[in-house]
């Protein structure tokens, strides 16, 4: 079974720091780019970051550019977010989700359940 | 850049047709094929409706289609069902970024 189990949330200050990973399984999981999105209590989506299937390409919204950092470990199958000077408009559920063709640009047709981060003192 | 432009609501009755228009930039929905749609119940996961503009994946029922004309990207329900309510978004590539659209509400009255 295709599936994607995001962990790692949960509440810290402003300015503070926070892992999130994504362990997938039922499929090969180096064969796909895979990406972060998120999205603010009754608000929206928003995408936050795509990485290649091997991890060499890596983009950023610019909201979280210079503060976030993807990265992968495919002997694993994992994908993980590192989040570094949080704020209060980070606070969202954090999904992962799968590139469906394994190319750059290619719709997300599998996601995981999300994970709740919540930045707040 | 911006998020891509949705209606925040639209609404029909069981059996009618509804369009949910997503208006981009020729940066995003004019320049790729790469337009998706997604529906979202309340508390649960994204699902892919569309792919490609108009691609339905295994499984999505047919009464759903996709289309675009330059800049504006559109999602088409017949045959409303009351399972059908629900939050869809759209969604481009935009070379090295992605971006949704704001999310529109369906209510099946």
């Amino acid at each position: 079974q295709v599936q994607l189990v995001e962990s790692g949330g949960g509440l810290v200050k402003p300015g503070g720091s926070l892992r999130l990973s994504c362990a997938a399984s039922g499929f090969t999981f180096s064969d796909y780019y895979m990406s972060w999105i998120r999205q603010a209590p009754g608000k929206g989506l928003e995408w936050v970051s795509y990485i290649s299937s091997s991890g060499s390409t890596i983009y950023y919204a610019d909201s979280v550019k210079g503060r976030f950092t993807i990265s992968r470990d495919n002997a694993k199958n994992s994908l993980y977010l590192q989040m570094n000077s949080l704020r209060a408009e980070d606070t969202a559920v954090y999904y992962c989700a799968r590139a469906a063709a394994g190319t750059e640009g290619d719709a997300f047709d599998i996601w995981g359940q999300g994970t709740m981060v919540t930045v707040s003192s | 850049q911006s998020a891509l432009t949705q209606p925040a609501s639209v609404s029909g009755s069981p059996g009618q047709s509804i369009t949910i228009s997503c208006t981009g930039t020729s940066s995003d929905v004019g320049s790729y094929n790469l337009v998706s749609w997604y529906q979202q119940h309340p508390g649960k996961a994204p699902k892919l409706m569309i792919y490609e503009g108009s691609k339905r994946p295994s499984g999505v029922s047919n009464r759903f289609s996709g289309s675009k004309s330059g800049n504006t990207a559109s999602l088409t329900i017949s045959g409303l069902q009351a399972e059908d309510e629900a939050d869809y978004y759209c969604c481009s590539y935009a070379g090295s970024s992605t971006f949704f659209g704001g999310g529109t509400k369906l209510t099946v009255l």
